[in-house]
């Protein structure tokens, strides 16, 4: 299996808190991208990194904002949480040359 | 636009029936990739297979098969004689590649019940 963690695994925080989810990898992999599964909806690509310090939008961006200071850690913030954050977000990882990603187990996220 | 489609939204089949995921994708590139992933009630995504488009042997692993068909777009999932332990979210997905980038489109997911 892939070397890949989240943290925290569950959270449960408040309308309007800022909120930072954490992705480690100990692949080396330059590509770390973090996801979100609704129902009715699959994974939907919130933000993603090619390379330390660079970064994209995905297709749901907006409210999410994003930070790789080194190849191991993808951070994704909330800056300031809604209850349409309310998701499990899914952190993943690809090599170059290597089309197919491996995710990390998910962080199940709360927002009341 | 890159899109990916998976009709079934739940299956539900009883232990050792064969079962077929139908996935239909969009895409205007002609270089790309189709994978499948399956997501157990543990809620893990684990990687099953990747297709390049410019293959389109079939590919037979155990009691799985994916029927990948360029003319209909078609890239189908076949669990033969299905078990308990296949009961799972499966999900198929389209690679996109932009700037060098390689990006993921996800279908909204298959859930298979097989019961005993």
């Amino acid at each position: 299996d892939a070397g890949i963690t989240q943290s925290p695994r569950h959270k449960v925080t408040e309308t309007g808190t800022p909120v930072t989810l954490r992705c480690h990898q100990t692949e080396n992999h330059r590509y770390m991208y973090w996801y979100r599964q609704d129902p009715g909806h699959g994974l939907r690509l919130i933000h993603y990194s090619y390379g330390v310090k660079d970064t994209d939008k995905g297709e749901v961006s907006d409210g999410y904002s994003v930070s790789r200071s080194k190849t191991e850690d993808f951070l994704l913030t909330l800056e300031s949480a809604t209850s349409s954050q309310t998701s499990v977000y899914f952190c993943a990882i690809s090599s170059d040359g290597s089309y197919e990603q491996y995710f990390g187990p998910g962080t199940r996220l709360t927002v009341t | 636009a890159q899109k990916v489609t998976q009709a079934q939204t739940e299956i539900s089949v009883v232990e050792k029936e064969d079962v077929t995921l139908d996935c239909v994708y969009e895409t205007r590139d002609t270089t790309y990739y189709l994978f499948w992933y399956k997501q157990p009630p543990s809620g893990e995504l684990v990687f099953l297979i990747r297709r390049n488009s410019f293959d389109e042997q079939n590919e037979i692993s155990g009691r799985y098969s994916w029927n990948f068909q360029k003319s209909t777009s078609s890239f189908n999932f076949t669990i033969t004689a299905s078990q308990v332990v296949d009961s799972a979210v499966y999900f198929c997905a389209l690679s996109e590649e932009r700037d060098s980038s390689y990006k993921l489109i996800f279908g909204s997911g298959t859930r298979l019940l097989v019961r005993p």
